[in-house]
């Protein structure tokens, strides 16, 4: 099955920095990479996501590439928010296997 | 908008109690999911279901099991609850566009 290994666990930047959350994969035949955003005591909701066919796709602050070649993906934040604060928790495939998640902390 | 309902918010059983955790979702969703959330170890697959009456086994499915009887309605069973399946329950459902939906979340305690 799949392994998906999301680095890192925990992610500490100040207001106005770039984030970056990575992700590898072990499933050569995934073709879809999900990204979800939990915040304190809510439900993970779907941010971006990025199918095999496209390197990079991008939503205002957010972005997601893809390197199917190596197996990874990242998501990319700039211009981070205190709001952006939460676990962010990357998938691969269809039937979404999940990394542990990385907690990202943005200080005002 | 989806609306994937879970039934209970906060739960509190007993060691080998029978505990039932109700999904319910209003899109017609063919696809429907039940994960453990627990710290360190994100969301882990208990069992999924393609279709009515179908289930297939996750990552996790020991000591659980589910039923599929309308398609808008997927449960989960614990038949003998014990300490180690306190956790917080999701349920989820897809569609087409394959990003899933998530209830609110079920946190179970089994004392």
């Amino acid at each position: 099955g799949e392994n998906v290994e999301q680095h890192p666990s925990t992610l500490s930047v100040q207001e106005g920095d770039s984030a970056v959350i990575k992700c590898t994969y072990s499933d050569s035949a995934s073709n879809y990479f999900p990204w979800y955003k939990q915040e304190l005591g809510k439900r993970p909701q779907l941010i971006i996501d990025i199918r095999s066919n496209v390197g990079e796709k991008k939503d205002q602050r957010i972005a997601v590439t893809l390197n199917k070649t190596a197996k990874h993906f990242s998501l990319h934040i700039t211009e981070t928010q205190p709001e952006d604060s939460a676990v962010y928790f990357c998938a691969a495939s269809r039937i979404p296997t999940f990394g542990r998640g990385t907690s990202l902390i943005v200080h005002p | 908008d989806v609306k994937v309902t879970q039934s209970s918010r906060y739960l509190v059983k007993r060691t080998g109690e029978k505990v039932f955790l109700e999904c319910v979702q209003d899109m017609d969703h063919e696809n429907m999911f039940w994960y453990r959330q627990d710290p360190g170890l994100g969301l882990r697959l208990i069992y999924f279901s393609y279709d009515v009456k179908m289930k297939e086994k996750g990552d996790i499915p020991e000591g659980y099991s589910v039923s599929r009887e309308k398609k808008e309605r997927f449960s989960l069973i614990l038949e003998s609850a014990s300490t180690n399946q306190t956790s917080m329950y999701l349920c989820a459902s897809i569609g087409l566009n394959y990003g899933y939906t998530f209830g609110s979340g079920t946190r179970l305690t089994v004392v």
